[in-house]
């Protein structure tokens, strides 16, 4: 059974530094690894997917990377701004043809406050 | 292209009642998944339709139901309330997996309150 940890829970830092969100998956055969972004009482936006055979990707001042051996991803966040302050998720899909059809399963969240 | 569209965003229920929420995927996405997200239990999956047909569930009890329609439209029905559910409701439309990278796009939500 796949379970999704994220560490640490909530995280707060000053403007402009360069931060890192962790995300550790049980069951190494996922087929993708997806970093969204939640604002309170919203729904959530797709920041990075990561494909199974993938290491890494980079969006503006994201990266996020894939280590499926250690059951590892990290999203780097560069130069961070207060309106990146929300709650970051990753979530784990299973492949199709284990059963996991659309079953994404989430990690409990970091929230992020970036201060002025 | 318009993204994933929930409706309604806000519902106040009694106990015993029953709701219905609607989904409309991103045009071309046949796969339908809902969550439900609660602040003790995060989010947690509820099911997943393609081509109507319910393909995966999670582990909720009978009262909640969904389908999917003809043009990938689904819905989800909760029958007799609970205080209990009260909780975002989150639905994800994708492409299908091993058709793609299958990345999951959410809609706003609809904020159920049981009352």
């Amino acid at each position: 059974k796949q379970e999704v940890t994220q560490i640490p829970a909530a995280l707060s830092v000053p403007e402009g530094e360069n931060l890192v969100l962790n995300c550790s998956f049980t069951d190494s055969a996922i087929y993708n690894l997806q970093w969204f972004r939640q604002d309170p009482g919203k729904g959530l936006t797709s920041l990075l997917l990561i494909q199974s055979s993938q290491r890494e990707q980079t969006s503006g001042r994201l990266n996020a990377s894939l280590d499926k051996s250690s059951g590892r991803s990290t999203l780097y966040i560069a130069a961070s701004q207060p309106g990146d302050s929300a709650t970051y998720l990753c979530a784990a899909l299973g492949h199709f043809y284990s059963g996991n059809t659309g079953k994404l399963i989430f990690g409990q969240g970091t929230t992020l406050q970036v201060k002025p | 292209k318009a993204g994933v569209t929930q409706t309604p965003r806000y519902l106040i229920k009694t106990r015993g009642q029953q709701v219905t929420l609607s989904c409309s995927p991103i045009s071309g996405h046949r796969s339908v998944s809902w969550y439900q997200q609660t602040p003790g239990q995060g989010l947690q999956f509820l099911f997943e339709y393609f081509s109507e047909t319910q393909r995966n569930k999670g582990n909720f009890p009978g009262r909640f139901s969904g389908r999917q329609f003809s043009n990938s439209r689904s819905e989800m029905n909760v029958s007799t309330l609970e205080l209990g559910d009260s909780a975002l409701y989150l639905c994800a439309s994708s492409l299908v997996p091993g058709q793609g990278p299958a990345e999951a796009f959410f809609g706003q939500g609809t904020r159920l309150t049981v009352v």
